[in-house]
């Protein structure tokens, strides 16, 4: 069975750092692009980020929320089936929980569809 | 405010059937084949139930149905249950962006 699997998130206060890591099994994580989504208390949901799979030559494709750019960066370890996503000058607004998720297409050549969802992280940023 | 629009909540009688629109731009939905709906309880990670615009995952009953026409998207369900109360929200590719997704709407079962 597909799995995904987040860890890392808290309590942290304004300004604060934090790595969320996400770990996939009963897939060749190495093939899919990877997503972080989020939803904010009683709120919508909101692509954070996404990286595509490692293309041999050119390295991976990576995409931000404009709210986040600059200050979040994700990256992907596929000896150890981890996606990570390191959050720096975190807000009050940043509070959600954060989702990993799987795509659907494995060797895609574009990130199109978000497939296996992970239970979530809780991020709370507040004084 | 979301990238795609949605009605906030639809309701329909068991049995019947409802349809949510999924309204977004000529650089996006208008664009590409690459329109998903997700099915989210309370508390619970969202689940896909429709991918391609039309196509069902394995597993996912065949009262849901998706198509497109110009910038919208639509998701119909049918014979409505009890079961298919919760939030569903549409997704589209975006060219050179993150994902899309709409602000989500809330099914009721009367």
């Amino acid at each position: 069975e597909m799995q995904v699997l987040e860890s890392g998130g808290g309590l942290i206060q304004p300004g604060g750092s934090l790595r969320l890591s996400c770990e996939g099994s009963g897939f060749v994580f190495s093939a899919f692009d990877m997503y972080w989504v989020r939803q904010a208390p009683g709120k919508g949901l909101e692509t954070v980020s996404q990286i595509s799979r490692n293309f041999d030559r050119q390295g991976t494709r990576v995409y931000y929320a404009e709210s986040v750019k600059g200050r979040f960066i994700i990256s992907r370890d596929d000896s150890n089936n981890t996606l990570f996503l390191q959050m720096t000058s975190l807000r009050v607004d940043d509070t959600a929980v954060y989702f990993c998720v799987k795509d659907l297409v494995p060797y895609s050549a574009m990130s199109t569809t978000p497939h296996v969802w992970g239970p979530g992280t809780a991020v709370t940023v507040s004084s | 405010q979301s990238a795609l629009t949605q009605p906030a909540s639809v309701s329909g009688s068991p049995r019947q059937s409802i349809t949510i629109s999924c309204s977004g731009s000529t650089s996006d939905i208008g664009a590409y084949k690459y329109v998903s709906w997700f099915h989210q309880l309370p508390g619970k990670a969202p689940r896909l139930i429709i991918f391609d615009v039309s196509d069902r995952p394995s597993g996912v009953s065949d009262r849901f149905s998706g198509s497109k026409s110009g910038n919208t998207a639509s998701l119909t369900i049918s014979g409505l249950l009890p079961e298919d109360e919760g939030l569903y929200y549409c997704c589209s590719y975006g060219g050179g962006r993150p994902l899309l997704f709409g602000g989500g709407t809330a099914v009721t079962v009367l």
